[in-house]
């Protein structure tokens, strides 16, 4: 079965500083898709970014990008310029044919 | 998510009593999948649906059945609530969303049980 893990169960940085979430995961396929969500107080889960695995490129959307290590079943966020709207708890997703596998969640707090 | 519904957003209930949740999208997907979230666990996936009428377990299964008999609504049944399910629920389709062209999960808002 696919595993996914997230080692930092809490996380903090300072206001405009740069963070960076872990998530390894465990899979014997070739073939799948890796995603990040937040999920802020209002319990709304969110997409931060997504990563398909045939691509060596490494995701970005504004401040926030991976680094896809596929070799080592590795993926973690990076937080660029970071905001007080950043606090929230992330999770780090594997998809693999139909289902999706969460890890436990990283909750990040935003010091201004 | 605004084409993602679920109901009730929050429900109090006892021991033995049965519960259905409901989730309801908008958007056509095929795709839909029930998760529960706890601490320390983050989500897991209970059951999800391929199709109406098509539905497949998930980690966390026992306890609960699901149904699709249409394909904007898929149901989620506690047939007799326990303590161990109280939880947040979350309701989630997989598709593809024209602004970002991708293929991902995106979730309803969640619900709250509590099982007294």
């Amino acid at each position: 079965a696919q595993t996914v893990t997230q080692s930092q169960p809490e996380m903090s940085v300072q206001e405009a500083e740069t963070v960076t979430l872990s998530c390894t995961y465990d899979t014997s396929e070739s073939d799948y898709y890796l995603f990040w969500y937040k999920q802020p107080p209002s319990r709304q889960m969110i997409l931060v970014i997504r990563q398909e695995a045939y691509k060596q490129q490494n995701a970005t959307e504004n401040r926030f990008s991976v680094n896809f290590q596929k070799a080592a079943k590795s993926f973690s966020l990076k937080i660029s310029d970071s905001q007080l709207g950043d606090a929230a708890m992330y999770f780090c997703a594997y998809r693999g044919g139909n289902q999706f596998y969460f890890g436990t969640g990283t909750s990040l707090t935003v010091i201004p | 998510d605004a084409g993602i519904t679920q109901s009730p957003r929050h429900k109090v209930t006892e021991t033995g009593t049965p519960v259905t949740l409901r989730c309801h999208q908008t958007e056509n997907h095929r795709y839909m999948y029930w998760y529960r979230q706890d601490p320390g666990h983050g989500l897991r996936l209970i059951h999800y649906s391929y199709g109406v009428k098509d539905t497949d377990k998930g980690e966390v299964s026992d306890g609960y059945s699901v149904s699709r008999s249409k394909t904007e609504d898929f149901l989620l049944t506690l047939e007799s609530a326990t303590s161990s399910q109280t939880s947040v629920y979350f309701c989630a389709i997989r598709g593809t969303r024209t602004e970002t062209g991708t293929d991902t999960q995106y979730f309803g808002p969640g619900t709250r049980l509590t099982v007294l």
